[in-house]
């Protein structure tokens, strides 16, 4: 079964940008959806966005638009999210996963191990 | 924006208990709603999709239910591995999930 290994741990500063990647261990992992997913210490899932299969098309969370940016380099299978203006709040864990084909819901059933993203000063 | 709503954010149980988590929406969504279980220091895993579809591998006492607003994922007879946190997420408009739902020993 596919694999999605994301990158390791990163320590910025604030108002730093970190670049996170997920990279898929078949090349059928091009031609699926992924989204992002956050997670702060001790708190729940947040949606950040999700990228098509060509990497043309986008879609943000309100709350990121702007800060955030998804993208994908089909030749290494790998899918990258990009976040700028880093502020302590953006301390958390970061998940890829890969949207599901065979029905119109969306869910992850693929995700990666997560990346420990942490602003510090 | 659809507002996602999960309810209890914990609850105690036993192994062999029947558990039920619900979620609710603040508009109708169809059946656009997954749930998905996480453990301590692992990713979240998808049980759910589409409200009552078991995704390949999940064990059978796990179901979900409802339509348009409300929503029910229950759990027939808890196991110890069963133990970790529950979210729902609808996937109608956007993609939020719910707050989570601890179930604790």
């Amino acid at each position: 079964q596919v694999q999605l290994v994301q990158s390791g741990a990163e320590v910025k500063k604030p108002g730093a940008s970190v670049k996170v990647s997920c990279k898929a261990s078949e090349n059928t992992f091009n031609t699926y959806y992924v989204h992002w997913v956050r997670q702060a210490p001790g708190q729940g899932l947040e949606w950040m966005g999700i990228i098509n299969p060509s990497g043309e098309t986008t879609n943000y969370a309100h709350k990121f638009q702007g800060r955030v940016t998804l993208t994908r380099d089909l030749s290494t299978t790998t899918v990258y999210m990009e976040l700028s203006n880093l502020r302590f709040d953006d301390t958390a864990v970061y998940y890829c996963g890969r949207r599901m084909r065979g029905a119109p819901y969306d869910a992850l059933d693929i995700w990666g191990q997560g990346t420990m993203v942490t602003v510090s000063s | 924006d659809i507002q996602v709503t999960q309810s209890p954010s914990s609850l105690s149980a036993s192994v062999g208990d029947r558990v039920t988590i619900t979620c609710r929406t603040s508009q109708s969504i169809s059946d656009y709603l997954n749930w998905y279980q996480q453990t301590p220091g692992k990713a979240p895993k998808l049980l759910i999709y589409g409200a009552s579809n078991l995704q390949s591998g999940v064990p059978s006492r796990f179901s979900g239910s409802g339509s348009e607003t409300d929503f029910t994922l229950t759990i027939s007879s808890l196991q110890p591995e069963d133990f970790a946190t529950y979210y729902c997420q609808q996937t109608y408009d956007s993609y939020p999930f719910g707050q989570g739902t601890k179930v604790e020993i």
